[in-house]
């Protein structure tokens, strides 16, 4: 049973540019979640989708940032105009159901995609 | 607001050196309080979730324990393989999960 899968692993992108980020969480989850951690910060909760609907984007920022998770195929975070703040790395994390703090609920990273701007 | 807070930064033991991590919290309603150790280059990956003051767990060399105010991580008799960083993070009622900074312990031989 594979992991959360994300790619690609390392993105340079110039400045103005777009960055696609991909997710395909583990088999049988339909509930992916994205942050993002910058060096020596903690992972910052960026956005909750289920399949089709975001469920929570409180964490991403209002401009140039979107993400999704169509019927079929990988979650998408999406960067327009990439500035150098935008420099990070970059998880995704996927459960099997919402994930509430229910016992035994917990969440499985990918390896995430470190995005560099140049 | 809630806030997790990890300390020390950094820590470096010698192997078979026991030691403890800090992770203290203020949160509106806990759900949860969850361990992760996160490798270089790698993402988090689960260790343990507690849920009320009182609860321990055990993995191996690792122990986590929970009070209303912080968790520790007690680390007994690592081995160099043991290094890595260790992420808390906690759950509020709302569903939010706030993550710590970590702490990043390194085991010499």
């Amino acid at each position: 049973n594979a992991g959360v899968m994300q790619n690609p692993r390392h993105l340079v992108r110039r400045r103005g540019q777009e960055a696609r980020l991909r997710c395909s969480p583990m088999k049988g989850h339909s509930h992916v979640y994205w942050y993002r951690q910058l060096p020596e910060e903690g992972l910052k909760f960026m956005v909750y989708l289920q399949k089709e609907n975001i469920i929570d984007e409180s964490g991403m920022p209002k401009e140039r940032f979107s993400a999704e998770f169509p019927k079929e195929g990988p979650s998408i975070l999406r960067i327009q105009q990439v500035v150098r703040g935008d420099s990070a790395a970059y998880f995704c994390a996927s459960s099997p159901r919402p994930f509430m703090g229910a016992r035994n609920e917990k969440l499985f990273f990918g390896s995430g995609t470190q995005l560099s701007v140049l | 607001e809630d806030q997790v807070t990890q300390s020390p930064e950094a820590l470096r033991l010698q192997e078979g050196e026991s030691s403890s991590l800090n992770c203290s919290y203020t949160v509106s309603g806990l759900r949860g309080l969850f361990w992760y150790r996160q490798d270089p280059g790698k993402g988090p990956e689960f260790l343990f979730t507690l849920y009320s003051a009182g609860e321990e767990k055990e993995k191996e060399r690792l122990k986590a324990t929970l009070t209303k105010k912080e968790s520790f991580l007690h680390i007994t008799a690592p081995k160099p393989e043991d290094s890595a960083t260790y992420l808390c993070a906690v759950q509020a009622e709302n569903n939010d999960m706030r993550f710590g900074a970590g702490t990043r312990l390194t085991v010499k031989p």
